[in-house]
């Protein structure tokens, strides 16, 4: 089947990490993305990870992939008030464009 | 360089109309797919066009229909509208069927159906 979960919303101080977390279900999946929305506006891919990786590093960003679990993460390092928005993860297959997002993460990120 | 681009912005319509929303890819994009997101919730999966060939298809009623021009722009269109078509539409382009990183969403069409 094909289901994504998210948690609905996150808080952090400004300068904390954040992490942002997200399961899966479907083992054939091979590629999970993370795309951040900002208020009124499109996706905006930030960063993606093959499914026989486990983490991916790009500047502040940490993806960790726990594929026994299914279990995704983002971890946002030195949190900034611009990192507000709504993340979503998401599951793609090899031969497709077809994404299957989950239900998004709100971060709220304060002084 | 322009990234994708939709048309309009937003759209009022009322129940029963149609409308027929518009993409423009990146220039050299040969796929685009698009996708509905109702408030609150994350993109649904509607069409993906590759080639001017439908290549997936979501769990969308017939009165979703889509189109690929010979210059790789696309066309969504709805029928009989109902209030739950209300939504954001969004569009995104990529190199070729198969995308890793390459994915590009436009900013979407805000549908409002009454």
């Amino acid at each position: 089947g094909e289901d994504v979960e998210q948690s609905l919303f996150l808080s952090v101080r400004e300068g904390d990490s954040s992490v942002i977390n997200c399961t899966y279900t479907d083992s054939s999946s091979t590629y999970l993305y993370w795309y951040k929305q900002e208020p009124g506006a499109g996706l905006q891919l930030l960063t993606y990870i093959f499914s026989n990786m486990d983490m991916k590093q790009d500047q502040r960003l940490t993806v960790l992939l726990n594929k026994k679990d299914k279990h995704l993460s983002l971890r946002i390092a030195d949190t900034q008030t611009g990192d507000s928005a709504i993340y979503f993860c998401a599951e793609g297959a090899y031969n497709t464009d077809k994404l299957i997002f989950g239900t998004g993460t709100r971060l709220q990120v304060f002084p | 360089d322009a990234g994708v681009t939709q048309s309009p912005t937003h759209l009022i319509k009322t129940r029963g109309q149609h409308v027929t929303l518009r993409c423009s890819p990146i220039s050299g994009h040969k796929s685009v797919s698009w996708y509905q997101q109702v408030l609150g919730q994350g993109p649904q999966f509607i069409f993906q066009y590759y080639e001017k060939e439908e290549r997936g298809r979501g769990n969308f009623p017939d009165r979703f229909s889509a189109r690929q021009f010979p210059n790789y722009s696309s066309e969504l269109n709805v029928n009989a509208l109902l209030l739950g078509d209300s939504a954001l539409y969004l569009c995104a382009s990529s190199p070729s069927r198969v995308s890793t990183d390459t994915q590009y969403f436009g900013p979407g069409t805000r549908l409002t159906v009454l």
